[in-house]
């Protein structure tokens, strides 16, 4: 059982769309993450999530929204694409804030 | 800005060899340390985590921590060349908030 799931495992778009990415953790974890990883493979946290509530919004451009319905699910829109968004996005949980982390497989944005 | 350091790499050794990776961090505050592993392509995955100064050993990973150096470490023993990976150190911030990850070492264990 995938403990960590996101969809879609590629996506490739243009300039200026809206697209989405959709995380779901199955492991009764508390708190949810989005992650960006860029070419240079720098890990950088984007959003904290804390039983649905927002934690932290780490210098994200408006553009990126997250919802989560519920504690299983925490989703990533990003709006008007810019080619600087091409990286790899990565969602991740755990039990709480002070504990590991478990990563999702990844989403591969390409933006031409 | 709070900072986590790593050397890029690669470092290579040989096999059964002992691989030595190391991590600086500016949050003199941090309580909690990770080590994740990222294959190419793949997502991170953890190895080890430590909070209290000292080592800590699992099967040929043993994590090191120094608090007052501000200074983690990972020695892989036995390496094997499945170990030749990227690997991530990652520090939480004093808060329990966030974690900041280093821009990780890539790992070559030569057969």
């Amino acid at each position: 059982d995938t403990a960590v799931s996101q969809t879609p495992k590629y996506l490739v778009t243009q300039m200026g769309n809206d697209k989405s990415i959709k995380c779901e953790q199955n492991l009764g974890h508390d708190t949810m993450y989005w992650y960006k990883q860029d070419s240079k493979k720098f890990l950088k946290t984007m959003f904290i999530y804390s039983n649905k509530e927002p934690i932290l919004n780490e210098t994200v451009p408006n553009r990126f929204s997250p919802d989560s319905p519920d504690k299983v699910h925490l989703n990533l829109h990003i709006n008007s694409l810019e080619l600087g968004d091409s990286a790899v996005y990565f969602c991740a949980s755990s039990k709480d804030r002070e504990y590991e982390q478990y990563f999702g497989p990844g989403t591969r944005l390409t933006v031409t | 800005q709070k900072e986590v350091e790593q050397n890029s790499g690669p470092l290579s050794v040989p096999e059964g060899a002992i691989a030595s990776l190391n991590c600086t961090y500016s949050d003199r505050g941090s309580q909690s340390f990770f080590w994740y592993r990222q294959y190419s392509g793949k997502s991170p995955e953890l190895i080890m985590f430590i909070y209290s100064n000292g080592d800590k050993e699992d099967g040929r990973f043993t994590a090191q921590l120094n608090k007052a150096s501000q200074y983690v470490s990972l020695l892989i023993r036995d390496s094997q060349p499945s170990d030749s990976a990227t690997y991530l150190c990652a520090v939480l911030d004093n808060a329990g908030n966030m974690l900041t990850f280093g821009g990780g070492t890539r790992l070559m264990v030569k057969p």
